[in-house]
């Protein structure tokens, strides 16, 4: 157990439709990254957040956006969603900046499945 | 932005030893280079990390030549539950675009 919660596990949704993918970090963690996995393609990094800053932006498309509350807590939100936005959404977290690049610890991930 | 590249896949054998290689050719100064280990529909979980010359942790080594152009992660004696995909990823601690690679998948036969 890395100590990275998402929520939820599954879900199913049309196209169309708008979704929100939520991640709680480790405690003390402050940096949250958002990342998306299909069947054809590897790990893409979406989106990092630092204390409720945006820090650094992957291949997220414009239908998407994230953001990081006080408690640290983020949201993925999927708008317009497309038969190709099914896939493995992964949320991970670190302390955030250091000396050295942070270790990363994934949560199980949330698997979307639009229809 | 460093890319990285890895081979697509591997076999090997219960108790050998297994080294992958990453390519990353246009590493930035304050990059440290990343390995991750991906179990099916499981969250990748981090192995080991490094900027130069070689570490050694409880699961792996990492060796890291002088121009640092590549890395080679070695696992020593593999078992059967160490088949999964094996992500390198170069990473500086601005966070700037972080970059996966295409993973390796290994797969260790008995």
């Amino acid at each position: 157990d890395s100590g990275v919660t998402q929520t939820p596990k599954h879900l199913i949704t049309a196209t169309g439709q708008r979704v929100t993918l939520r991640c709680s970090p480790r405690s003390g963690d402050l940096s949250v990254y958002w990342y998306q996995q299909s069947l054809d393609q590897g790990l893409q990094f979406l989106i990092q957040y630092y204390n409720g800053e945006e820090r650094a932006k992957g291949n997220i498309l414009e239908r998407f956006s994230a953001q990081q509350f006080p408690d640290l807590h983020s949201e993925l939100n999927l708008s317009s969603l497309e038969l190709g936005d099914s896939a493995l959404y992964f949320c991970a977290s670190s302390v955030g900046r250091g000396i050295k690049a942070p270790e990363q610890f994934f949560g199980p991930g949330t698997r979307l499945t639009v229809l | 932005l460093a890319k990285t590249t890895q081979p697509i896949s591997m076999d090997s054998y219960e108790g050998q030893e297994v080294n992958i290689t990453c390519s990353h050719n246009n590493i930035a100064t304050n990059d440290y280079i990343t390995w991750y280990q991906q179990f099916p529909s499981q969250g990748p979980r981090f192995i080991i990390q490094g900027y130069k010359t070689k570490v050694t942790n409880e699961v792996a080594s990492l060796f890291i030549p002088a121009d640092r152009k590549s890395s080679t992660l070695s696992l020593p004696r593999v078992s059967l539950s160490d088949t999964a995909v094996y992500y390198c990823l170069v990473f500086n601690n601005a966070g700037n675009m972080l970059t996966f690679g295409g993973g390796t998948r290994l797969m260790v036969k008995p």
